[in-house]
């Protein structure tokens, strides 16, 4: 089974500043996707930034980054230049590519602070 | 521009009640999801559905009745609700299995007393 885990429930970061969110996975599948997602306190869920497995390179959104490190099953996402609009919950995901559900695991999310 | 919404975005209800949470979504997309959302547990899927006619069990499912009779719709039943069922709902789809990219409702939030 699929696991994700976010070992950091909160972080917060200084404006303008840079911050690094924490995610690690477990699969046993050679061919899977990985995520980001945001929740602002809108409630609704926004993809954030999406990375394919099997490229190596490592994805990049504007001022969203990921740190994807296969082997360690590890996928950091790195906030540059971080806004007040940037507070909300992420959640890192996980789907195997091909899965019969073509359905996400999420890990429990980190809550994200911006001070000004 | 609808995209996919859900209805009622807050209901209160009580223990032992039925209650149903409405999806609707304009894209036609094939697949199409209910999650739950709790403090300290994330998102865990309820039922997906891969297309009308067709749905399957997530992680969560005991108490919970889904439908799918039209491709838009995917309403979401709790036949005899539960305080434990208190939580935030959401609702999402997407064209094909193959990217992962989920749209999201804005969520339902029960709370069942």
């Amino acid at each position: 089974a699929q696991t994700v885990t976010q070992s950091q429930p909160e972080m917060s970061v200084q404006e303008a500043e840079t911050v690094t969110l924490s995610c690690t996975y477990d699969t046993s599948e050679s061919d899977y996707y990985l995520f980001w997602y945001k929740q602002p306190p809108s409630r609704q869920m926004i993809l954030v930034i999406r990375q394919e497995a099997y490229k190596q390179q490592n994805a990049t959104e504007n001022r969203f980054s990921v740190n994807f490190q296969k082997a360690a099953k590890s996928f950091s996402l790195k906030i540059s230049d971080s806004q007040l609009g940037d507070a909300a919950m992420y959640f890192c995901a996980c789907m195997n590519y091909g899965g019969s559900q073509g359905n996400l695991i999420f890990g429990k999310g980190t809550k994200l602070s911006v001070k000004p | 521009d609808a995209g996919i919404t859900q209805s009622p975005r807050y209901k209160i209800t009580e223990t032992g009640r039925q209650v149903t949470l409405m999806c609707h979504q304009t894209w036609s997309h094939s697949y199409m999801f209910w999650y739950r959302q709790d403090l300290g547990h994330g998102l865990r899927l309820i039922y997906y559905s891969a297309a009308a006619d067709i749905t399957d069990k997530g992680e969560v499912s005991d108490g919970y009745v889904v439908s799918r009779s039209k491709t838009e719709n995917f309403p979401l039943t709790l036949e005899s609700a539960t305080r434990s069922q208190t939580s935030v709902y959401f609702c999402a789809s997407t064209i094909t299995r193959y990217t992962g990219e989920l749209f999201f409702g804005e969520g339902s939030r029960l709370t069942v007393l």
